[in-house]
C-alpha cells in the first residue's frame, strides 16, 4: 500500500512564527501537489513540484520536493491567522495510457493564533 | 471563486432514503471525479469519468451510483445508505485525466446518514 504521511497532524501556533510540515514515503512520485483546505470548503491547490530538489515559494509560503522525489516540506514563514487550515500533500503516479492516480495523505491541521 | 460547485451542501437522510449529489463545473474540463472525505482517513478517490465515460470505479459499493450526462454535470445517486457513509463528499474536475492537470474542487456536500 502506498501511503503518504504528513507530519504532525495537528499544529497550534502564534501569530508570526515560522513552522514546517513534512510530507514523507517511501514511493517515488512523478509529482507532488500541496492543497489547502478551510473550513466547509474543499482543497485548494497551492503548488505542483515535479522536479527532484526542486524549490517554490509562495509568498511566505515555501515548498521542497526532496532529491529523490520521496518526499516535501512546506515552511511558512511568519505565520498569520489566514494561514489556518488543513495542509494536504498529495503525490501522483502515472498509471498506464498516462493516466496519473494520486496518493493523498492525512493533511496536517494548522490554527494560527493571533 | 471556484469553478465547481457543488448542490446540496448539506444533506441529512434516513437509511432508506433515496437523493442524489450534484456537481457542475464551469471550467470548460473533460474529466471528473467524486470523493469521499471522511475523518481520520485521506481523500479515497470514488469515481472517475472522462469525456462521460466512467473509466474509474474505486470498489465502491453499488448504493452509490453514478452518473454523467455531459462533461459539465456529474451526479452521485445514494440510496440505502448506512451511518457510515456519513462524510464530506467532494467533487472535482480536470483538463483530462492525464499526468499533470490540476484538480479543481468544488466545495463539498457534508452528508450525515441517520
Amino acid at each position: 500500500t502506498q501511503l503518504l504521511e504528513q507530519s504532525p497532524q495537528f499544529l497550534s501556533i502564534q501569530e508570526g512564527e515560522n513552522l514546517t510540515v513534512y510530507c514523507n514515503s517511501s514511493s517515488v512520485f512523478s509529482s507532488l501537489q500541496w492543497y489547502r483546505q478551510e473550513p466547509g470548503e474543499g482543497p485548494v491547490l497551492l503548488v505542483t513540484v515535479v522536479t527532484g530538489g526542486e524549490v517554490k515559494k509562495l509568498k511566505r509560503l515555501t515548498f521542497q520536493f526532496g532529491d529523490a522525489r520521496k518526499d516535501s516540506s512546506l515552511h511558512i514563514t511568519a505565520a498569520q491567522p489566514g494561514d489556518t487550515g488543513l495542509y494536504l500533500c498529495a503525490g501522483a503516479r502515472i498509471k498506464a495510457g498516462n493516466n496519473r492516480k494520486l496518493i493523498w495523505g492525512l493533511g496536517t491541521s494548522l490554527g494560527v493564533n493571533p | 471563486e471556484t469553478g465547481v460547485t457543488q448542490t446540496p451542501r448539506h444533506l441529512v437522510m434516513g437509511m432508506t432514503n433515496k437523493k442524489s449529489l450534484k456537481c457542475e463545473q464551469h471550467l470548460g474540463h473533460n474529466a471528473m471525479y467524486w470523493y469521499k472525505q471522511s475523518a481520520k482517513k485521506p481523500l479515497e478517490l470514488m469515481f472517475v469519468y472522462n469525456f462521460k465515460e466512467q473509466t474509474e470505479n474505486n470498489s465502491v459499493p453499488s448504493r452509490f451510483s453514478p452518473e454523467c450526462p455531459n462533461s459539465s454535470h456529474l451526479f452521485l445517486h445514494l440510496h440505502t445508505l448506512q451511518p457510515e457513509d456519513s462524510a464530506l463528499y467532494l467533487c472535482a474536475s480536470s483538463q483530462q485525466t492525464s499526468g499533470g492537470d490540476t484538480q479543481y474542487f468544488g466545495p463539498g456536500t457534508r452528508l450525515t446518514v441517520l
